[in-house]
């Protein structure tokens, strides 16, 4: 069976430190990958989606960026936090190649910028 | 611009009694349609989903009826249970393997 990890579930980091946020997938193969945010009154706002290793979208513009150094590997990072960027982040999954759409989530982190 | 929403932040449903959810959209090329729950400080879980060619698709106490025409979608949960108090996403997706377009979601919470 498929399974989705991210970390760390808390972090708390102050204005201009750096950040890295981690997911991987497990038992599958081409995932797409996805990071999300949930910020109050905006529900689940597409950060970055990539259909491939070195592949991705941005759909935000934002100071976060995100890579693919592995097929099933996706790390959100920043160089310089601000404190618009505390929320909630989803790491997510679905079948490469395909258009069912179903997303697959992690557990979230939720990061504080103080 | 917002091509999934859902207008209502909020419902309150007593326990048992039928808890509609709804949710407009405005891309016809849309073709297939999902709803997520939330509890808080998790991710989202799958629920139910409905293709463009349905109508109507049921499990359980969820239910997910499609108006094409009217480009809109509910879901209805019968008995509404304590369990089921959380945020439901909307979501859809179009033909081309492009990420699914989520609402903001509406925070149900069922009384006891």
């Amino acid at each position: 069976s498929q399974t989705i990890h991210q970390w760390p579930a808390t972090l708390v980091q102050p204005v201009g430190s750096p950040l890295s946020l981690e997911c991987t997938v497990e038992g599958t193969s081409n995932p797409n990958l996805y990071w999300y945010r949930q910020a109050a009154g905006r529900g689940l706002q597409l950060l970055f989606y990539s259909v491939g290793i070195g592949q991705i979208s941005s759909e935000v513009p934002q100071n976060l960026s995100a890579s693919r150094p592995q097929d099933r590997q996706f790390i959100l990072s920043s160089k310089k936090l601000l404190l618009s960027d505390s929320g909630f982040y989803l790491c997510a999954w679905s079948r490469g190649g395909t258009n069912t759409g179903e997303l697959f989530f992690g557990e979230g982190s939720r990061l504080t910028v103080l | 611009d917002q091509q999934v929403k859902q207008n209502s932040p909020s419902l309150s449903v007593q326990e048992g009694r039928i808890s509609i959810l709804n949710c407009d959209y405005t891309n016809s090329m849309f073709d297939y349609f999902l709803w997520y729950k939330k509890y808080p400080a998790e991710g989202p879980t799958f629920l139910i989903s409905i293709s463009s060619i349905k109508d109507k698709n049921e499990d359980g106490r969820f239910t997910v009826f499609l108006n094409k025409s009217a480009k809109h979608l509910s879901l209805h949960i019968v008995p509404s249970q304590p369990g089921d108090s959380a945020v439901y996403f909307c979501a859809a997706s179009d033909p081309g393997n492009t990420p699914l377009v989520f609402g903001k979601g509406t925070r149900l919470s069922v009384i006891a």
